[in-house]
């Protein structure tokens, strides 16, 4: 079974600069997770999509943070315009159903960015 | 608030036991999760708990107290590719499955 892909792996932009972050979850997965992870801290939830609906979006900083989940498969999160403190590694998960008793999530390899 | 507190570094020897303890803060409470993560990588899942006992998986073993708002991770005849963050996370209850993250403790294990 294909696991969480994410790309790019690595991203190096320019504070005020826009960076767009892909993730094609486990195939048959409904929701899908987008986490922030800053160095030496655990994963923050930016956004949880179920389908193509989104079900928490309480942390992601709308201002300049934008997700979208066309489809109900692949998703993308934007950065516009990107600010030091974005500096992170940017996760990706999803789960089979939220519903379920025990619905682990699988985590994608992440895409580390770099804001100068 | 919900906090999730748990040690932010150990050291353990090669063979020997540790054990990382996680405290949590939180209302509807549903459950909780260890995530291993070693630099670089994604967290990958360990256990899950959401009554109260011990679960035994080969050389890992997670407890949980809901009364006490407690939990910790059992690692046995430890290797050095145990060295890592392991990572505690609280489900809440509901429709959304949403995990709250402690901070991870970063374990390192030593000859």
């Amino acid at each position: 079974e294909a696991g969480v892909a994410q790309s790019p792996r690595y991203k190096i932009i320019e504070k005020r600069q826009s960076v767009a972050f892909w993730c094609n979850p486990i195939s048959g997965h409904a929701t899908l997770y987008w986490y922030q992870q800053i160095l030496g801290q655990g994963p923050k939830l930016l956004i949880q999509f179920q389908n193509n609906g989104v079900v928490d979006d309480s942390q992601l900083p709308k201002d300049r943070f934008s997700a979208e989940r066309l489809k109900g498969v692949d998703s993308t999160l934007k950065i516009q315009p990107a600010k030091l403190e974005d500096s992170a590694v940017y996760l990706c998960a999803s789960s089979l159903d939220p519903g379920g008793a025990s619905y682990e999530q699988y985590f994608g390899p992440g895409t580390r960015l770099t804001v100068t | 608030g919900q906090n999730i507190d748990q040690p932010t570094e150990m050291t353990a020897t090669e063979g020997a036991i540790v054990q990382i303890n996680c405290t949590y803060q939180t209302s509807g409470f549903n459950g909780l999760f260890w995530y291993q993560q070693h630099a670089g990588e994604a967290p990958t899942f360990l256990s899950y708990n959401v009554l109260d006992g011990l679960e035994e998986k080969g050389r890992f073993s997670s407890f949980l107290s809901r009364s006490k708002g407690y939990s910790y991770l059992l690692l046995k005849e430890l290797q050095m590719k145990d060295s890592a963050s392991y990572l505690c996370a609280v489900r809440y209850s509901g429709a959304t499955n949403k995990l709250i993250f402690g901070t991870g403790t970063l374990l390192a294990v030593q000859p």
